[in-house]
């Protein structure tokens, strides 16, 4: 059984770009939530996704968007870049019994 | 408002001892609770939950104590071991929330052999 998946693994930006992450839950887990962990700073949660609409959002400006698939993957998108966007980013699902979220790897993202 | 922070930082214990890591929480309507472990270059492990409505809640060689009182959590690991080296996060939920989880600073815990 896969856990949570994200890809890629690895990503460089520069200022201005646009940049798009990816995210397969937990097999059955339908909720996908998107998480910004800073260097040595806890995840800061970004928004969650269930039955294909945000569901709820964190303070994070409009440049964040998303997005969910009928199959529940997700994609996290980023607009006009900035050097304080290098972070972690983090993919976490869970299932609709409110229980623990599982954690993807994440996506090591680097804007210069 | 919302706020999930720890006492202390860097925790170091010698291999073999138990650890305790700590975390207090501002937000009473908080009511579901998780420890995450997170080894450099992975994402955040889910180690133990606890509701509300209990005090205490037991895992393999965890214990997760809840006072809501005080609001206060605390993990407790028994017989560390190196493989323990992470850091630890305190996590809090809000039912009225759905599944947003606010996380708290973190602490990072060193086993000496």
């Amino acid at each position: 059984d896969a856990g949570v998946t994200q890809s890629p693994t690895h990503l460089i930006k520069t200022r201005g770009q646009q940049v798009t992450l990816r995210c397969s839950p937990k097999s059955g887990h339908d909720t996908v939530s998107w998480y910004q962990q800073a260097l040595g700073q806890g995840p800061q949660f970004i928004f969650q996704y269930y039955e294909e609409e945000e569901r709820q959002r964190g303070n994070f400006p409009d440049r964040f968007s998303g997005h969910q698939f009928p199959n529940y993957s997700s994609e996290l998108n980023v607009n006009a870049l900035l050097l304080g966007d290098s972070a972690l980013y983090l993919c976490a699902s869970s299932s609709p019994y409110r229980e623990a979220q599982y954690f993807g790897p994440g996506t090591r993202l680097l804007v210069l | 408002g919302e706020n999930v922070g720890l006492h202390l930082p860097t925790l170091s214990v010698q291999e073999g001892d138990n650890s305790i890591i700590n975390c207090a929480y501002s937000n009473s309507a908080s009511d579901y609770f998780i420890w995450y472990k997170q080894e450099s270059g992975k994402g955040p492990q889910f180690i133990i939950d606890i509701r509300s409505n209990m005090d205490k809640r037991q895992g393999q060689r965890v214990t997760v104590l809840l006072n809501k009182t005080v609001k206060h959590l605390s993990l407790q690991i028994a017989a560390t071991q190196p493989g323990d080296s992470a850091v630890y996060f305190c996590a809090e939920n809000i039912e009225t929330s759905y599944d947003k989880v606010i996380f708290g600073p973190g602490t990072s815990l060193s086993v000496i052999p």
